[in-house]
Protein backbone atom coordinates (compact mmCIF):
# COMPACT_ATOMS: atom_id res chain seq x y z
CA UNK A 1 0.00 0.00 0.00
CA UNK A 2 0.69 3.62 -1.18
CA UNK A 3 1.72 5.85 2.16
CA UNK A 4 3.82 8.21 4.63
CA UNK A 5 5.24 6.56 7.16
CA UNK A 6 5.91 8.61 10.03
CA UNK A 7 8.21 7.21 13.00
CA UNK A 8 8.34 6.71 15.69
CA UNK A 9 4.54 7.55 17.15
CA UNK A 10 6.16 8.83 20.17
CA UNK A 11 9.04 10.24 21.49
CA UNK A 12 10.43 11.69 24.15
CA UNK A 13 13.51 14.32 24.05
CA UNK A 14 15.75 15.13 26.88
CA UNK A 15 16.99 18.75 27.86
CA UNK A 16 19.69 19.91 25.39
CA UNK A 17 19.07 17.19 23.28
CA UNK A 18 18.46 16.61 19.59
CA UNK A 19 15.80 14.41 18.22
CA UNK A 20 15.15 12.92 14.51
CA UNK A 21 12.08 12.59 13.18
CA UNK A 22 11.35 10.19 10.31
CA UNK A 23 9.07 10.44 7.39
CA UNK A 24 9.32 7.75 4.70
CA UNK A 25 6.53 8.26 1.40
CA UNK A 26 6.17 5.84 -1.13
CA UNK A 27 3.55 7.62 -3.10
CA UNK A 28 6.39 9.29 -5.71
CA UNK A 29 5.42 12.59 -4.56
CA UNK A 30 8.01 15.46 -5.36
CA UNK A 31 6.38 17.48 -2.55
CA UNK A 32 7.22 16.92 1.17
CA UNK A 33 6.35 18.94 4.62
CA UNK A 34 6.44 19.20 8.45
CA UNK A 35 4.27 20.70 10.27
CA UNK A 36 3.50 21.34 13.74
CA UNK A 37 0.55 20.54 15.55
CA UNK A 38 -0.07 21.98 18.90
CA UNK A 39 -3.89 22.35 20.48
CA UNK A 40 -6.34 25.05 19.42
CA UNK A 41 -4.02 26.05 16.95
CA UNK A 42 -4.50 23.97 13.97
CA UNK A 43 -1.33 23.20 11.98
CA UNK A 44 1.87 25.48 11.15
CA UNK A 45 4.28 25.03 8.37
CA UNK A 46 8.06 24.34 9.82
CA UNK A 47 9.86 23.20 6.37
CA UNK A 48 9.01 22.08 2.92
CA UNK A 49 10.89 20.63 0.06
CA UNK A 50 9.94 20.80 -3.64
CA UNK A 51 12.84 18.55 -4.83
CA UNK A 52 15.73 16.06 -3.56
CA UNK A 53 18.86 18.72 -2.18
CA UNK A 54 16.09 21.75 -1.98
CA UNK A 55 14.08 23.05 0.99
CA UNK A 56 12.45 25.68 2.26
CA UNK A 57 11.54 27.06 5.83
CA UNK A 58 8.09 27.71 6.58
CA UNK A 59 6.36 30.23 9.41
CA UNK A 60 7.81 28.20 12.37
CA UNK A 61 11.62 27.04 11.29
CA UNK A 62 13.71 28.41 13.99
CA UNK A 63 15.06 25.46 16.32
CA UNK A 64 14.21 22.75 13.50
CA UNK A 65 16.51 21.20 10.59
CA UNK A 66 15.97 18.85 8.14
CA UNK A 67 17.74 17.53 5.09
CA UNK A 68 15.68 16.05 1.47
CA UNK A 69 18.91 13.76 0.50
CA UNK A 70 16.49 10.90 -1.51
CA UNK A 71 12.90 11.62 -2.53
CA UNK A 72 11.43 9.10 -0.38
CA UNK A 73 12.56 10.46 2.88
CA UNK A 74 12.40 14.02 4.35
CA UNK A 75 13.74 13.75 8.36
CA UNK A 76 12.88 16.63 10.98
CA UNK A 77 15.53 17.25 13.44
CA UNK A 78 14.34 19.21 16.56
CA UNK A 79 17.48 20.77 18.30
CA UNK A 80 18.16 21.81 21.51
CA UNK A 81 17.76 25.24 20.39
CA UNK A 82 13.80 24.55 19.98
CA UNK A 83 12.75 25.24 23.62
CA UNK A 84 9.30 24.41 23.76
CA UNK A 85 8.98 21.33 21.17
CA UNK A 86 6.31 19.15 22.66
CA UNK A 87 3.85 18.64 20.04
CA UNK A 88 2.45 16.65 17.32
CA UNK A 89 4.35 16.57 14.39
CA UNK A 90 2.66 15.74 10.82
CA UNK A 91 4.48 15.06 7.35
CA UNK A 92 2.64 15.35 4.20
CA UNK A 93 3.68 14.81 0.73
CA UNK A 94 1.90 15.94 -2.75
CA UNK A 95 2.23 15.22 -6.17
CA UNK A 96 4.20 16.89 -8.77
CA UNK A 97 2.18 20.14 -9.75
CA UNK A 98 -0.52 19.35 -7.31
CA UNK A 99 1.09 20.96 -4.22
CA UNK A 100 -1.95 22.24 -2.90
CA UNK A 101 -3.50 18.42 -2.79
CA UNK A 102 -1.13 17.00 0.54
CA UNK A 103 -1.59 13.59 1.96
CA UNK A 104 -0.86 13.28 5.90
CA UNK A 105 0.79 10.80 7.52
CA UNK A 106 -0.50 9.68 11.53
CA UNK A 107 2.60 12.01 13.19
CA UNK A 108 4.66 11.59 15.77
CA UNK A 109 4.12 12.67 19.30
CA UNK A 110 7.00 14.70 20.44
CA UNK A 111 7.44 15.26 24.71
CA UNK A 112 9.86 16.63 26.51
CA UNK A 113 11.33 15.07 29.65
CA UNK B 1 -1.25 36.39 3.06
CA UNK B 2 -4.23 34.09 3.25
CA UNK B 3 -6.13 33.49 6.65
CA UNK B 4 -8.85 30.86 8.06
CA UNK B 5 -11.52 31.95 10.56
CA UNK B 6 -13.14 28.61 12.19
CA UNK B 7 -16.02 29.57 14.31
CA UNK B 8 -16.51 27.25 17.17
CA UNK B 9 -13.76 25.62 18.29
CA UNK B 10 -16.06 22.74 19.54
CA UNK B 11 -19.18 21.67 18.27
CA UNK B 12 -22.12 18.83 19.76
CA UNK B 13 -25.02 17.70 17.54
CA UNK B 14 -26.87 14.76 18.80
CA UNK B 15 -27.08 11.86 16.05
CA UNK B 16 -29.41 12.05 12.98
CA UNK B 17 -28.94 16.18 13.39
CA UNK B 18 -26.94 18.52 10.83
CA UNK B 19 -23.82 18.97 10.88
CA UNK B 20 -22.66 22.85 10.36
CA UNK B 21 -19.00 23.69 10.48
CA UNK B 22 -18.40 26.87 9.88
CA UNK B 23 -15.39 28.09 7.59
CA UNK B 24 -14.70 32.30 6.58
CA UNK B 25 -11.37 32.41 4.66
CA UNK B 26 -9.14 35.93 3.83
CA UNK B 27 -6.95 35.47 0.93
CA UNK B 28 -6.11 38.09 -2.06
CA UNK B 29 -5.97 35.34 -4.87
CA UNK B 30 -8.72 33.00 -5.61
CA UNK B 31 -8.68 30.31 -3.58
CA UNK B 32 -8.75 26.56 -3.21
CA UNK B 33 -9.97 25.65 -0.27
CA UNK B 34 -9.81 21.96 1.65
CA UNK B 35 -11.69 20.29 4.80
CA UNK B 36 -9.95 18.04 6.43
CA UNK B 37 -11.06 15.68 9.55
CA UNK B 38 -8.50 13.98 12.31
CA UNK B 39 -9.18 11.21 14.55
CA UNK B 40 -7.48 11.20 18.19
CA UNK B 41 -3.53 10.80 17.35
CA UNK B 42 -3.82 10.53 13.80
CA UNK B 43 -2.78 12.25 10.27
CA UNK B 44 -5.49 14.40 8.22
CA UNK B 45 -7.64 12.85 5.95
CA UNK B 46 -9.12 15.03 3.34
CA UNK B 47 -12.79 15.18 2.82
CA UNK B 48 -13.33 17.21 0.53
CA UNK B 49 -12.03 20.30 -1.88
CA UNK B 50 -12.87 23.32 -4.01
CA UNK B 51 -10.11 23.77 -6.93
CA UNK B 52 -12.45 25.60 -9.49
CA UNK B 53 -15.82 25.19 -11.35
CA UNK B 54 -18.92 24.23 -8.86
CA UNK B 55 -19.20 25.77 -5.81
CA UNK B 56 -21.10 22.79 -4.41
CA UNK B 57 -18.26 20.19 -3.61
CA UNK B 58 -19.70 16.68 -2.43
CA UNK B 59 -16.89 14.65 -0.55
CA UNK B 60 -16.27 11.29 1.33
CA UNK B 61 -18.42 10.04 4.29
CA UNK B 62 -21.72 12.34 3.08
CA UNK B 63 -19.88 15.69 3.76
CA UNK B 64 -20.46 18.61 2.14
CA UNK B 65 -19.24 22.06 1.30
CA UNK B 66 -20.26 25.45 -0.65
CA UNK B 67 -18.13 27.92 -1.57
CA UNK B 68 -19.22 31.35 -1.04
CA UNK B 69 -17.24 34.00 -2.75
CA UNK B 70 -19.06 36.87 -1.46
CA UNK B 71 -19.33 35.64 2.06
CA UNK B 72 -15.51 34.50 1.94
CA UNK B 73 -17.40 31.05 3.00
CA UNK B 74 -16.70 27.24 2.88
CA UNK B 75 -19.52 25.55 5.83
CA UNK B 76 -18.96 21.88 5.75
CA UNK B 77 -22.09 19.91 6.55
CA UNK B 78 -23.43 16.55 6.79
CA UNK B 79 -27.42 15.90 6.62
CA UNK B 80 -27.52 13.68 9.78
CA UNK B 81 -24.81 12.82 12.25
CA UNK B 82 -23.39 9.79 12.82
CA UNK B 83 -21.31 8.34 15.93
CA UNK B 84 -18.18 7.93 13.65
CA UNK B 85 -18.52 11.59 12.72
CA UNK B 86 -16.81 12.74 15.95
CA UNK B 87 -13.57 14.19 15.02
CA UNK B 88 -11.60 17.62 14.54
CA UNK B 89 -12.17 19.31 11.63
CA UNK B 90 -9.67 21.67 9.89
CA UNK B 91 -10.87 24.06 6.97
CA UNK B 92 -7.74 25.15 4.55
CA UNK B 93 -7.00 27.46 2.41
CA UNK B 94 -4.29 27.93 0.07
CA UNK B 95 -3.19 30.16 -3.55
CA UNK B 96 -4.78 28.89 -6.79
CA UNK B 97 -1.56 28.36 -8.51
CA UNK B 98 0.25 25.17 -9.51
CA UNK B 99 3.60 23.81 -8.57
CA UNK B 100 4.86 20.96 -6.91
CA UNK B 101 5.11 22.66 -3.30
CA UNK B 102 2.07 24.81 -2.08
CA UNK B 103 1.62 26.08 1.41
CA UNK B 104 -1.56 25.71 2.98
CA UNK B 105 -2.75 27.92 5.54
CA UNK B 106 -5.67 25.78 8.66
CA UNK B 107 -7.82 27.25 10.92
CA UNK B 108 -7.57 26.41 14.24
CA UNK B 109 -10.00 23.25 13.93
CA UNK B 110 -13.51 22.06 15.71
CA UNK B 111 -13.76 19.42 17.79
CA UNK B 112 -17.66 17.57 16.97
CA UNK B 113 -19.27 15.54 19.51
CA UNK B 114 -21.96 13.69 18.49
CA UNK B 115 -24.04 12.85 21.20
CA UNK B 116 -26.18 9.49 21.50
Amino acid sequence: DGGITQSPKYLFRKEGQNVTLSCEQNLNHDAMYWYRQDPGQGLRLIYYSQIVNDFQKGDIAEGYSVSREKKESFPLTVTSAQKNPTAFYLCASSPQGRGNIQYFGAGTRLSVL
Amino acid sequence: AQSVTQLGSHVSVSEGALVLLRCNYSSSVPPYLFWYVQYPNQGLQLLLKYTTGATLVKGINGFEAEFKKSETSFHLTKPSAHMSDAAEYFCAVSDNRGGSARQLTFGSGTQLTVLP
